[in-house]
């Protein structure tokens, strides 16, 4: 089983839908990363976040830490949403990032 | 302010050749980590660098190895090329991770590699 899994996998939207992403982690951390990548491979960080809610524009991600568990959540979705959003968690004395294998989003017109 | 850049964008090896991929933090970052991400997959952990030493490192083999400078830019170098090293290669800088994972990571546009 994997540290990091996301769900779903894929998901197709109409412009304009609430979109939900899951995350779900299985070990200890002091942080979750929600990360954006586009085709072609850059990464955008969106949220770190270790308790709680934080909310930019659209976006919005939540997490409960004694669940392991945490969600992002894209309000009046757009066709410029469609991209690969990736969970990540890093804990304890650990630098690295542990990655969930994403989700890809398209969000059609 | 730049952000993090690599280069080269993209590169194409052949197998048994050798690789150095290079890293620049975004201003007053002080730790560089590298990431393999290999089509359709999350990226994985390569290793970390702090004050020129390398602090972690992932599940990767020795042919895989790095360095950071005074500048706190670093390379990553892979020899003995393999086709399974196809993959785009990330670099994410944090400002005084110290190891301890917390601080938010800034990632470049990555080099993609292709062995043939």
């Amino acid at each position: 089983k994997n540290e990091v899994e996301q769900s779903p996998q894929n998901l197709t939207a109409q412009e304009g839908e609430f979109i939900t992403i899951n995350c779900s982690y299985s070990v200890g951390i002091s942080a979750l990363h929600w990360l954006q990548q586009h085709p072609g491979g850059g990464i955008v960080s969106l949220f770190m976040l270790s308790s709680g809610k934080k909310k930019h524009g659209r976006l919005i991600a939540t997490i409960n830490i004694q669940e392991k568990h945490s969600s992002l959540h894209i309000t009046a979705s757009h066709p410029r949403d469609s991209a690969v959003y990736i969970c990540a968690v890093g804990g304890g004395s650990q630098g690295n990032l542990i990655f969930g294998k994403g989700t890809k989003l398209s969000v059609k017109p | 302010d730049a952000g993090v850049t690599q280069s080269p964008t993209h590169l194409i090896k052949t197998r048994g050749q050798q690789v150095t991929l290079r890293c620049s933090p975004k201003s007053g970052h002080d730790t560089v980590s590298w990431y393999q991400q290999a089509l359709g997959q999350g990226p994985q952990f390569i290793f970390q660098y702090y004050e020129e030493e390398e602090r972690q490192r992932g599940n990767f083999p020795d042919r895989f190895s790095g360095h950071q400078f005074p500048n706190y830019s670093s390379e990553l170098n892979v020899n003995a090329l393999w086709l399974g090293d196809s993959a785009l290669y990330l670099c994410a800088s944090t400002l005084n991770a110290r190891g301890t994972g917390v601080g938010e990571q800034y990632f470049g546009p990555g080099t993609r590699l292709t062995v043939t």
